[in-house]
């Protein structure tokens, strides 16, 4: 079954402290997302890519950074891990761009920086 | 603008009695609204997606909600919650193309046997 894997599925990193999170996904999809979950905000949208060599910004993407070289993979890379990054990371797919398209997602990634 | 409001943050009710959570959206467009479904320590499950086809939706394990264009709202219910409807539930808007996703806060359903 096609299915949207993220490793690791927990992290503990220190301040300071460049750190990617893996997103695999195989279903074959050009719409990629990454979300963070914090209590009381509900996911909110880091990055998001269209297909290979394409990526956007998300409404917080300060101190985040992505890539998009192949369909399957959208790593998520802290530049410079602060505490305030400490939360559950999430990663979807979606297959296409139309309003109605439900996006697939991730088991998260939990990480914390200390 | 486009946003969602989930208007309880926690929702208790027993075992076989009706669940009711709510949600209110705002966009200038004619938006997609989902209902996703989190289990603890679990990734995000479709619950049901009304997109304009009709206005009360059915989706998995016996939920539905129904769009109220009137009211811009889009409610979730279930007849007889069970145990297993303990979890967190997201009401999420999609507008425009694109297909990017705005999430309400989220409400934590607990069922008491």
């Amino acid at each position: 079954d096609a299915e949207i894997t993220q490793s690791p599925r927990h992290k503990i990193t220190e301040t300071g402290r460049q750190v990617t999170l893996a997103c695999h996904q195989t279903w074959n999809h050009n719409n990629m997302f990454w979300y963070r979950q914090d209590l009381g905000h509900g996911l909110r949208l880091i990055h998001y890519s269209y297909g290979v060599q394409d990526t956007n910004k998300g409404e917080v993407s300060d101190g985040y950074s992505v890539s998009r070289s192949n369909t399957e993979d959208l790593p998520l890379t802290l530049e410079s891990a602060a505490s305030s990054q400490t939360s559950v990371y999430f990663c979807a797919s979606s297959a296409t761009k139309a309003l109605n398209t439900e996006a697939f997602f991730g088991q998260g990634t939990r990480l914390t920086v200390v | 603008a486009q946003s969602v409001t989930q208007l309880d943050s926690h929702v208790s009710v027993s075992e076989g009695t009706p669940v009711l959570l709510r949600c209110n959206y705002s966009s200038s467009y004619s938006p997609s609204l989902f209902w996703y479904v989190q289990h603890p320590n679990k990734g995000l499950q479709l619950l049901l997606k009304y997109t304009s086809a009709a206005t009360l939706v059915k989706g998995i394990n016996g939920f539905e909600a129904e769009f109220k264009k009137s009211e811009t709202s889009f409610h979730l219910t279930k007849p007889s919650a069970h145990m297993s409807d303990a979890a967190e539930y997201f009401c999420v808007v999609s507008v425009f193309t694109g297909n990017q996703f705005y999430f309400g806060t989220g409400t934590s359903l607990t069922v008491i046997p």
